[in-house]
């Protein structure tokens, strides 16, 4: 059974200070990995998409690395914002799962202005 | 375009009490999901209809959660003597279907169901 884990659980840091969140997955047999932000009482936003062949993917001040091998993935957020602040869910859908997602338990961030 | 609707925003519950959960995807989507998510958690994946067929419901937890899209649009999550380990958030999410694999999933704000 796939097992994602997000390290740290929480993440507090000051404004404009680069910063990488952590996601690893136990079974590397996966069709793709996904980002999503999540701010309080709200449902997901997608972030960033990365397919089983890509090594990473970028969006702004967003970029994204898959190793599958080794079943990691990194979110890396450069120039931080206080706006930046909300928890980030790592997800992968395996491969044949007719898009059925496995999420991490998430990194709460925390821009302090 | 709208996103993906879901009502009520907030649910109390007795336990014992039958509810409704009710999604709207985006229109013409033809995938649609249903997860629970836990406080402190992510979401975990309860059931998938493309769609008016349920084509994968390995994820409902017990036969107190039934859940159905009788015209392949609006779909009801429905959930039997609500216990209070049910409480949580109920996200629907939706995405075009054959073809756009690899397109992100749309997910709606949720409901989140509290059972006292």
């Amino acid at each position: 059974k796939q097992e994602v884990t997000q390290i740290p659980a929480a993440l507090s840091v000051p404004e404009g200070e680069n910063l990488v969140l952590n996601c690893s997955f136990t079974d590397s047999a996966i069709y793709n990995l996904q980002w999503f932000r999540q701010d309080p009482g709200k449902g997901l936003t997608s972030l960033l998409l990365i397919q089983s062949s890509q090594r990473e993917q970028t969006s702004g001040r967003l970029n994204a690395s898959l190793d599958k091998s080794s079943g990691r993935s990194t979110l890396y957020i450069a120039a931080s914002q206080p706006g930046d602040s909300a928890t980030y869910l790592c997800a992968v859908e395996a491969s044949g799962s007719a898009r059925q997602l496995t999420f991490g338990s998430g990194t709460q961030l925390t821009v302090l202005p | 375009g709208a996103g993906v609707s879901q009502s009520p925003r907030y649910k109390v519950a007795k336990r014992g009490q039958d509810v409704a959960l009710r999604c709207d995807p985006i229109s013409g989507h033809v995938s649609l999901f249903w997860y629970q998510q836990a406080l402190g958690q992510g979401p975990e994946f309860l059931t998938y209809f493309q769609n008016e067929a349920q084509l994968d419901k390995s994820g409902l937890p017990s036969d107190r959660f039934f859940a159905e899209r009788p015209e392949g649009s609006v779909s009801t999550l429905k959930i039997q003597r609500t216990q209070q380990e049910d409480s949580a958030v109920y996200l629907c999410a939706s995405f075009p279907g054959q073809g756009f694999y690899n397109s992100p999933l749309h997910f709606g704000n949720g409901t989140r169901l509290t059972v006292t």
